[in-house]
């Protein structure tokens, strides 16, 4: 039973290379979500899917890309990285987002340096 | 604008005594709020939640508090164990900024100790 799976566990980018993190989910859930976890900070939202072919934006998605062309994956994209976003991330998945269906699983996370 | 506020960065308790995390939010459209447990190296972990038509879920050692007009949950861990020292988010989802979703405060650093 595998949940939430997310690739690579850690990598190490240059200012201004271009990487993919991988996500996928094994649960058929629909909604899919993508955070960032700075120190202090708690969970921001990047992006979010509510199903296959339907993204949107959440609380920073500045420098970042998803797209959603089945239900399982949920690929994350940074073109041009940069030391902000030097950062660890999570992706999510969730029935939905109303009562208990906001019950959201995470994968084990990504962590980025940008150097 | 920080609409989960977890102000208390850390905690630390003695085994077996109680531990009460808090959190308050701001958005009276959120509806469900959940607590996430998150061990390093690992993503959070879901623990308990409670509805807005509610005031009081138990699970086990874990009872979690509502007060709406307060705007504040709380979590209660009664008898703490060291297994219990972790990181803990509280979240809440509902209609806020256009569209549903979930929102994370900043985490509190539980250590419970002998």
């Amino acid at each position: 039973n595998a949940g939430v799976t997310q690739t690579p566990k850690f990598r190490i980018l240059k200012i201004g290379q271009s990487m993919t993190l991988q996500c996928t989910q094994d649960m058929n859930h629909n909604y899919m979500y993508w955070y960032r976890q700075d120190p202090g900070m708690g969970l921001k939202l990047i992006y979010y899917s509510v199903g296959a072919g339907i993204t949107d934006k959440g609380e920073v998605p500045n420098g970042y890309n998803v797209s959603r062309s089945t239900t399982e994956d949920f690929p994350l994209r940074l073109e041009l990285a940069a030391p902000s976003q030097t950062s660890v991330y999570f992706c999510a998945s969730s029935l939905g987002l109303r009562g208990s269906n906001t019950e959201a699983f995470f994968g084990q996370g990504t962590r980025l340096t940008v150097v | 604008d920080q609409q989960v506020k977890q102000n208390s960065p850390s905690l630390s308790v003695q085994e077996g005594r109680i531990s009460i995390l808090n959190c308050d939010y701001t958005n009276s459209m959120f509806d469900y709020f959940l607590w996430y447990k998150k061990y390093p190296a690992e993503g959070p972990t879901f623990l308990i939640s409670i509805s807005s038509i509610k005031d009081k879920n138990e699970d086990g050692r874990f009872t979690v508090f509502l007060n709406k007009s307060a705007k504040h949950l709380s979590l209660h861990i009664v008898p703490s164990q060291p297994g219990d020292s972790a990181v803990y988010f509280c979240a809440a989802s509902g209609f806020s900024g256009g569209y549903n979703k979930l929102i994370f405060g900043a985490g509190t650093r539980l250590a419970v100790h002998p």
